[in-house]
């Protein structure tokens, strides 16, 4: 069974800091990562995708990836009250695989 | 931009019914989705398809069929309707690149079964 790992929070962080989100997964094979923000009552929405170890920046968005150690990360700098929502980590299976498993997301509270 | 349009986006039903719910994904993708979600399970994937006609049953299919006669579109069927599938049901559709498979999501649709 793959299973995808978030701490489902509230994670608060005040405005203008660096809000960090975790998500570790247990299929060794898994070559692709995503990130995806979800605000209340609304679907999720592709922010991110990593499949190479170290680093990958865009905007204000960092994502990090550690295949050894099976652990991707989300940064968000300079945090803004419109950056608070849930944030779901997916990971994708071996080449070829169609599915992805998500993680049940961590909530982010930007406090003004 | 990708484009996935469920045209239902808030229903009520009555139990028993048989329920349709469509979506139509405009960016010539080979694979679409139904998932649903549900407070504290996540997204759970009832149905995929990779191909015209194809089908491939996800983790929860008990209950639900799918069908696919043309690329862009994925329908959802609830046969008989029950009261533990009221969620939010999502579609999505997706491409392989560089990424993998990269998967986006339509709006979401709101069942309630009474």
């Amino acid at each position: 069974q793959k299973e995808v790992e978030q701490n489902s929070g509230p994670l608060s962080v005040p405005e203008g800091a660096i809000a960090s989100l975790n998500c570790t997964y247990s299929d060794r094979g898994s070559q692709s990562f995503f990130w995806y923000r979800q605000y209340s009552g609304k679907s999720p929405e592709l922010i991110m995708s990593i499949y190479s170890n170290g680093d990958k920046e865009d905007g204000r968005f960092t994502a990090q990836l550690n295949k050894a150690s099976q652990y991707v990360s989300l940064l968000i700098r300079d945090s803004q009250p419109s950056d608070s929502a849930t944030y779901l980590c997916a990971v994708s299976g071996g080449a070829g695989s169609y599915q992805l498993t998500f993680g049940k997301g961590t909530k982010l509270s930007v406090i003004p | 931009d990708v484009k996935v349009t469920q045209s239902s986006r808030y229903l009520v039903k009555r139990t028993g019914e048989k329920v349709f719910l469509e979506c139509v994904q405009d960016m010539d993708h080979e694979n679409m989705f139904w998932y649903r979600q549900d407070p504290g399970l996540g997204l759970r994937l009832i149905y995929f398809s990779y191909d015209v006609k194809m089908k491939e049953k996800g983790d929860i299919p008990e209950g639900y069929s799918v069908s696919r006669e043309k690329k862009e579109r994925f329908s959802l069927i609830l046969e008989s309707a029950s009261t533990n599938q009221t969620s939010m049901y999502l579609c999505a559709s997706s491409f392989w690149g560089a990424a993998g498979n990269t998967i986006y999501f339509g709006e979401g649709s709101w069942l309630t079964v009474v």
